[in-house]
């Protein structure tokens, strides 16, 4: 079966300091892959979608950026944060190619910026 | 641009009583496929429902129903017999066949279930 797993669940960070949130998937190959940011109480805005290994579009200009070493690993990171990177961060994915395919999200990350 | 609009930031419904979410979106294409996620809580994101732009007849799954009127670019959401359970933020979205494969979702409408 297809799950993803994403983590941490929750993290705070000071101002300035990096990140890395991590994102798997396992049962499906070559999926596309999404890194959403939810504030609170609002929508979901897209970060970043990737349909392939090294290939990663970015759809807000920020201090955030994403890598995908490998087909099923997306990470989303940040050399220095700032307070207005807090918020709760989704990844999902779905099949490539299919329209009809939903989106499958993990459990998200809660970052808060001290 | 492709866009999707939820025009109630906020729902309330009576336990066991109907309710509707409404959401349009804006699209000159003809192939799409639409989406209603949930968002309790948790803030795990749970699809509910969807349909193909192609097909006529309305989804349904269990309690929850759309009313998809493709003329009019509307996809809203019925929810019966309103359980606590549903309470939740939900999200409509959309994606185009043939396009980015991107889904764009809309700002969400807030369900609160009063017992």
């Amino acid at each position: 079966s297809q799950t993803i797993h994403q983590w941490p669940a929750t993290l705070v960070q000071p101002v300035g300091s990096p990140l890395s949130l991590e994102c798997t998937v396992e049962g499906t190959s070559n999926p596309n892959l999404y890194w959403y940011r939810q504030a609170a109480g609002r929508g979901l805005q897209l970060l970043f979608y990737s349909v392939g290994i090294g290939q990663i579009s970015s759809e807000v200009p920020q201090n955030l950026s994403a890598s995908r070493p490998q087909d099923r690993q997306f990470i989303l990171s940040s050399k220095k944060l700032l307070l207005s990177d807090s918020g709760f961060y989704l990844c999902a994915y779905d099949a490539q190619g299919n329209y009809n395919s939903p989106l499958h999200f993990g459990n998200g990350t809660r970052l808060t910026v001290t | 641009a492709q866009t999707v609009t939820q025009s109630q930031p906020e729902m309330s419904v009576q336990e066991a009583e109907t309710v509707t979410l409404s959401c349009t979106y804006d699209t000159s294409e003809s192939d799409y496929y639409l989406f209603w996620y949930k968002q309790p809580p948790s803030r795990q994101m749970i699809l509910v429902i969807r349909q193909e732009a192609y097909k006529q007849q309305n989804a349904t799954e269990n309690r929850f129903s759309v009313n998809f009127q493709k003329a009019a670019k509307s996809f809203s959401l019925k929810i019966s017999d309103s359980q606590l359970g549903d309470a939740a933020m939900y999200f409509c979205a959309y994606r185009v066949q043939g396009g980015s494969e991107k889904l764009v979702f809309g700002k969400g409408t807030k369900l609160t279930v009063n017992p």
